[in-house]
Protein backbone atom coordinates (compact mmCIF):
# COMPACT_ATOMS: atom_id res chain seq x y z
CA UNK A 1 0.00 0.00 0.00
CA UNK A 2 1.08 3.96 -0.02
CA UNK A 3 3.25 5.12 2.42
CA UNK A 4 5.15 8.12 3.50
CA UNK A 5 8.62 7.87 5.17
CA UNK A 6 10.43 11.32 6.18
CA UNK A 7 13.62 11.96 8.27
CA UNK A 8 13.40 11.51 12.33
CA UNK A 9 13.69 14.45 14.35
CA UNK A 10 14.10 16.22 16.24
CA UNK A 11 16.54 18.89 13.88
CA UNK A 12 17.92 21.60 16.07
CA UNK A 13 19.16 24.43 13.76
CA UNK A 14 20.29 28.10 14.71
CA UNK A 15 18.23 30.99 13.28
CA UNK A 16 19.20 31.58 9.65
CA UNK A 17 20.27 28.19 8.94
CA UNK A 18 19.55 26.18 6.09
CA UNK A 19 16.82 23.64 6.54
CA UNK A 20 16.27 20.49 4.27
CA UNK A 21 13.35 17.35 5.54
CA UNK A 22 13.50 14.67 3.94
CA UNK A 23 10.54 12.76 2.36
CA UNK A 24 10.21 9.82 -0.13
CA UNK A 25 7.35 8.07 -0.66
CA UNK A 26 5.56 5.16 -1.98
CA UNK A 27 2.36 4.80 -4.09
CA UNK A 28 0.96 2.87 -6.90
CA UNK A 29 -0.32 5.80 -8.89
CA UNK A 30 0.41 9.37 -9.18
CA UNK A 31 -0.25 10.92 -5.78
CA UNK A 32 -0.83 14.42 -4.84
CA UNK A 33 1.99 15.62 -2.63
CA UNK A 34 1.65 17.99 0.61
CA UNK A 35 3.58 19.44 3.38
CA UNK A 36 1.47 20.02 6.36
CA UNK A 37 2.88 22.01 10.08
CA UNK A 38 1.81 21.77 13.63
CA UNK A 39 2.46 24.55 15.39
CA UNK A 40 2.84 23.99 19.31
CA UNK A 41 -0.78 23.97 20.55
CA UNK A 42 -2.22 24.35 17.15
CA UNK A 43 -4.08 21.79 14.78
CA UNK A 44 -2.21 20.36 11.63
CA UNK A 45 -2.47 23.13 8.80
CA UNK A 46 -1.50 22.47 5.11
CA UNK A 47 2.29 24.48 4.14
CA UNK A 48 2.17 23.92 0.25
CA UNK A 49 1.19 20.67 -2.11
CA UNK A 50 2.36 19.70 -5.79
CA UNK A 51 -0.02 18.14 -7.85
CA UNK A 52 2.34 16.24 -10.36
CA UNK A 53 5.83 15.30 -11.45
CA UNK A 54 8.07 18.84 -11.41
CA UNK A 55 5.80 20.86 -9.68
CA UNK A 56 7.26 22.81 -7.14
CA UNK A 57 5.20 23.89 -4.02
CA UNK A 58 6.20 27.06 -2.03
CA UNK A 59 4.79 28.54 0.83
CA UNK A 60 6.51 31.02 3.80
CA UNK A 61 9.80 30.68 2.07
CA UNK A 62 9.71 27.16 2.09
CA UNK A 63 9.83 24.92 -1.32
CA UNK A 64 9.23 21.21 -1.99
CA UNK A 65 9.54 19.59 -5.71
CA UNK A 66 7.72 16.23 -6.68
CA UNK A 67 10.53 14.53 -7.96
CA UNK A 68 8.87 11.35 -9.78
CA UNK A 69 11.86 9.53 -10.43
CA UNK A 70 12.83 9.41 -6.88
CA UNK A 71 10.10 9.31 -5.53
CA UNK A 72 10.64 12.52 -3.05
CA UNK A 73 9.15 15.24 -1.63
CA UNK A 74 11.98 17.19 0.22
CA UNK A 75 10.98 20.58 1.98
CA UNK A 76 13.85 22.99 2.17
CA UNK A 77 14.03 26.51 3.31
CA UNK A 78 17.22 29.32 2.87
CA UNK A 79 17.16 30.77 6.29
CA UNK A 80 14.97 29.45 9.16
CA UNK A 81 13.46 31.75 11.98
CA UNK A 82 12.53 30.81 15.45
CA UNK A 83 8.96 31.30 14.77
CA UNK A 84 9.31 28.13 12.28
CA UNK A 85 9.88 25.64 14.93
CA UNK A 86 6.95 22.91 14.49
CA UNK A 87 6.67 19.79 13.54
CA UNK A 88 6.45 18.74 9.60
CA UNK A 89 3.92 16.04 8.10
CA UNK A 90 5.01 14.57 4.79
CA UNK A 91 1.95 13.48 3.34
CA UNK A 92 0.14 11.77 -0.13
CA UNK A 93 -2.82 11.48 -1.57
CA UNK A 94 -3.69 8.70 -4.15
CA UNK A 95 -6.48 7.85 -6.35
CA UNK A 96 -5.89 4.14 -5.81
CA UNK A 97 -5.80 4.72 -2.15
CA UNK A 98 -9.56 6.05 -2.44
CA UNK A 99 -8.11 9.60 -2.16
CA UNK A 100 -7.31 8.85 1.45
CA UNK A 101 -4.02 10.96 2.90
CA UNK A 102 -1.52 8.68 4.32
CA UNK A 103 0.94 11.25 6.65
CA UNK A 104 4.78 10.39 7.67
CA UNK A 105 5.66 10.15 10.92
CA UNK A 106 6.26 14.14 11.50
CA UNK A 107 9.79 15.52 11.92
CA UNK A 108 10.21 17.94 14.96
CA UNK A 109 12.29 21.35 14.09
CA UNK A 110 13.60 23.56 17.00
CA UNK A 111 14.83 26.81 15.64
CA UNK A 112 17.10 28.78 18.53
CA UNK A 113 18.02 32.02 18.78
CA UNK B 1 -14.17 32.71 8.46
CA UNK B 2 -14.31 30.12 11.60
CA UNK B 3 -12.09 27.14 11.44
CA UNK B 4 -12.99 23.01 12.71
CA UNK B 5 -13.98 23.29 16.20
CA UNK B 6 -13.55 20.08 18.61
CA UNK B 7 -14.70 19.80 22.05
CA UNK B 8 -13.01 18.78 24.83
CA UNK B 9 -9.45 19.75 23.95
CA UNK B 10 -8.91 17.32 26.81
CA UNK B 11 -9.84 14.55 28.40
CA UNK B 12 -8.36 11.61 30.97
CA UNK B 13 -10.41 8.25 31.84
CA UNK B 14 -10.04 4.95 32.97
CA UNK B 15 -9.84 1.76 30.78
CA UNK B 16 -13.33 0.54 29.99
CA UNK B 17 -15.08 4.24 30.23
CA UNK B 18 -16.42 5.70 27.43
CA UNK B 19 -15.77 8.89 25.91
CA UNK B 20 -17.12 10.61 23.18
CA UNK B 21 -15.23 13.41 21.22
CA UNK B 22 -17.67 16.40 19.37
CA UNK B 23 -16.62 18.00 15.88
CA UNK B 24 -17.97 20.90 14.09
CA UNK B 25 -16.43 21.92 10.48
CA UNK B 26 -16.10 24.86 8.79
CA UNK B 27 -19.56 25.90 7.49
CA UNK B 28 -20.09 24.34 4.15
CA UNK B 29 -17.58 21.84 4.08
CA UNK B 30 -19.21 18.63 2.93
CA UNK B 31 -16.45 16.13 3.84
CA UNK B 32 -15.81 15.57 7.41
CA UNK B 33 -12.63 13.25 8.78
CA UNK B 34 -11.45 11.97 12.50
CA UNK B 35 -8.12 10.57 12.45
CA UNK B 36 -6.14 9.24 15.69
CA UNK B 37 -3.01 10.78 16.20
CA UNK B 38 -0.95 8.68 18.61
CA UNK B 39 2.48 10.28 19.85
CA UNK B 40 5.16 9.97 17.65
CA UNK B 41 3.31 8.96 14.64
CA UNK B 42 1.52 10.77 12.24
CA UNK B 43 -2.67 11.13 11.78
CA UNK B 44 -4.05 7.86 10.46
CA UNK B 45 -7.54 7.78 9.22
CA UNK B 46 -10.02 6.58 11.44
CA UNK B 47 -13.75 7.56 9.61
CA UNK B 48 -14.59 9.92 6.36
CA UNK B 49 -18.10 10.79 6.15
CA UNK B 50 -19.10 13.09 2.65
CA UNK B 51 -21.83 14.97 3.84
CA UNK B 52 -23.85 12.00 6.15
CA UNK B 53 -22.84 8.98 4.94
CA UNK B 54 -19.81 6.99 5.35
CA UNK B 55 -17.36 6.69 2.45
CA UNK B 56 -14.29 5.16 4.23
CA UNK B 57 -14.34 3.61 7.89
CA UNK B 58 -11.70 0.42 7.21
CA UNK B 59 -9.67 1.44 9.77
CA UNK B 60 -12.41 1.86 12.60
CA UNK B 61 -12.01 -0.25 15.26
CA UNK B 62 -15.77 -0.92 14.94
CA UNK B 63 -15.93 -2.95 18.20
CA UNK B 64 -15.15 -0.11 20.37
CA UNK B 65 -15.24 2.56 17.91
CA UNK B 66 -18.61 4.12 16.64
CA UNK B 67 -19.14 7.76 15.02
CA UNK B 68 -21.94 9.53 13.71
CA UNK B 69 -22.37 12.67 11.30
CA UNK B 70 -26.47 13.72 11.88
CA UNK B 71 -27.83 16.62 9.40
CA UNK B 72 -24.61 16.29 7.45
CA UNK B 73 -23.27 18.88 9.89
CA UNK B 74 -21.12 18.45 12.95
CA UNK B 75 -19.61 14.86 14.07
CA UNK B 76 -19.17 12.82 17.19
CA UNK B 77 -16.82 9.82 17.71
CA UNK B 78 -17.47 7.84 20.33
CA UNK B 79 -15.27 5.12 21.99
CA UNK B 80 -16.43 2.50 24.22
CA UNK B 81 -15.01 0.49 26.05
CA UNK B 82 -11.69 2.24 26.31
CA UNK B 83 -8.25 0.60 25.96
CA UNK B 84 -4.93 2.19 27.18
CA UNK B 85 -3.81 1.99 23.59
CA UNK B 86 -6.07 4.15 22.78
CA UNK B 87 -4.56 7.22 24.45
CA UNK B 88 -4.04 9.58 21.20
CA UNK B 89 -5.27 12.70 20.01
CA UNK B 90 -8.24 12.42 18.06
CA UNK B 91 -8.07 14.95 14.93
CA UNK B 92 -11.48 16.36 13.10
CA UNK B 93 -10.56 18.24 9.79
CA UNK B 94 -12.95 18.99 7.11
CA UNK B 95 -12.70 20.06 3.01
CA UNK B 96 -15.22 20.96 0.72
CA UNK B 97 -15.29 17.98 -1.61
CA UNK B 98 -12.77 15.52 0.01
CA UNK B 99 -13.02 13.49 -2.91
CA UNK B 100 -9.92 15.00 -5.28
CA UNK B 101 -6.92 14.18 -4.42
CA UNK B 102 -6.02 17.82 -4.39
CA UNK B 103 -8.62 19.21 -1.78
CA UNK B 104 -6.67 20.88 1.20
CA UNK B 105 -7.95 19.39 4.27
CA UNK B 106 -9.02 22.11 7.80
CA UNK B 107 -7.73 20.54 10.50
CA UNK B 108 -9.36 21.23 14.41
CA UNK B 109 -6.76 21.49 17.57
CA UNK B 110 -7.30 18.01 18.56
CA UNK B 111 -8.75 16.14 21.34
CA UNK B 112 -5.98 14.59 23.50
CA UNK B 113 -7.16 11.49 25.22
CA UNK B 114 -5.57 9.78 28.35
CA UNK B 115 -6.60 6.42 29.42
CA UNK B 116 -5.31 5.43 32.43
Amino acid sequence: GDSVTQMEGPVTLSEEACLTINCTYTATGYPSLFWYVQYPGEGLQLLLKATKADDKGSNKGFEATYRKETTSFHLEKGSVQVSDSAVYFCALSDLSGGFKTIFGAGTRLFVKA
Amino acid sequence: EAGVAQSPRYKIIEKRQSVAFWCNPISGHATLYWYQQILGQGPKLLIQFQNNGVVDDSQLPKDRFSAERLKGVDSTLKIQPAKLEDSAVYLCASNQLGLAATDTQYFGPGTRLTVL
